[in-house]
């Protein structure tokens, strides 16, 4: 079965702080993404991947970064923490033309 | 922007009933939709997609296409509790044709 693995299911952290959200998929597929999810807002893309070291800004990249070093692996980085960027985090990958597998979610409360 | 429009609900159905569910897109240019659910506390998970007009059939899932009227359903026949759920409509919109856009998401509820 294709796995993709978020580090943490739950976080916590202060405003200002430097946050890294790390996912890693195991079916060495090409694209990798970074979606969050708040209610009555649905799933919003963040940033999104297509190869190693490719990444394309989505529909709210403002506040955020990634990073992708290796194939297998799709960091998300806050370069500093606010109260609005609370929320479920979800990462997912699929290979070109496949469908869509997702990670389990990381919900970060940011105080 | 291209958006996906979905009514929000909550959509109630009696058991045995079917649930009808649907969702509109803005990019007329937009080739592949896929319908998700997703449980509470859990991540979405694929259950129908469709490329082409017309109807697709799963079991009991059926999902139906109208590019004229950008327009895609999905229909829930003999409803079960077990369906009760947030259902995401997403559309393939990117150029490169990898991002999906999904849609806010129905939420079923399915009463026994």
């Amino acid at each position: 079965d294709v796995k993709v693995t978020q580090s943490s299911r739950y976080l916590v952290k202060r405003t200002g702080e430097k946050v890294f959200l790390e996912c890693v998929q195991d079916m060495d597929h090409e694209n990798m993404f970074w979606y969050r999810q708040d209610p009555g807002l649905g799933l919003r893309l963040i940033y999104f991947s297509y190869d190693v070291k490719m990444k394309e800004k989505g529909d709210i990249p403002e506040g955020y970064s990634v990073s992708r070093e290796k194939k297998e692996r799709f960091s998300l980085i806050l370069e500093s923490a606010s109260t609005n960027q609370t929320s479920m985090y979800l990462c997912a990958s699929n290979g070109v033309g496949e469908k869509l597998f997702f990670g389990s979610g990381t919900q970060l409360s940011v105080l | 922007q291209k958006e996906v429009e979905q009514n929000s609900g909550p959509l109630s159905v009696p058991e045995g009933a079917i649930a009808s569910l649907n969702c509109t897109y803005s990019d007329r240019g937009s080739q592949s939709f896929f319908w998700y659910r997703q449980y509470s506390g859990k991540s979405p998970e694929l259950i129908m997609s469709i490329y082409s007009n017309g109807d697709k059939e799963d079991g009991r899932f059926t999902a139906q296409l109208n590019k004229a009227s950008q327009y895609v359903s999905l229909l829930i026949r003999d409803s079960q509790p077990s369906d009760s759920a947030t259902y995401l409509c997403a559309v393939l919109a990117n150029q490169a044709g990898t991002a999906l856009i999904f849609g806010k998401g129905t939420t079923l509820s399915v009463s026994s």
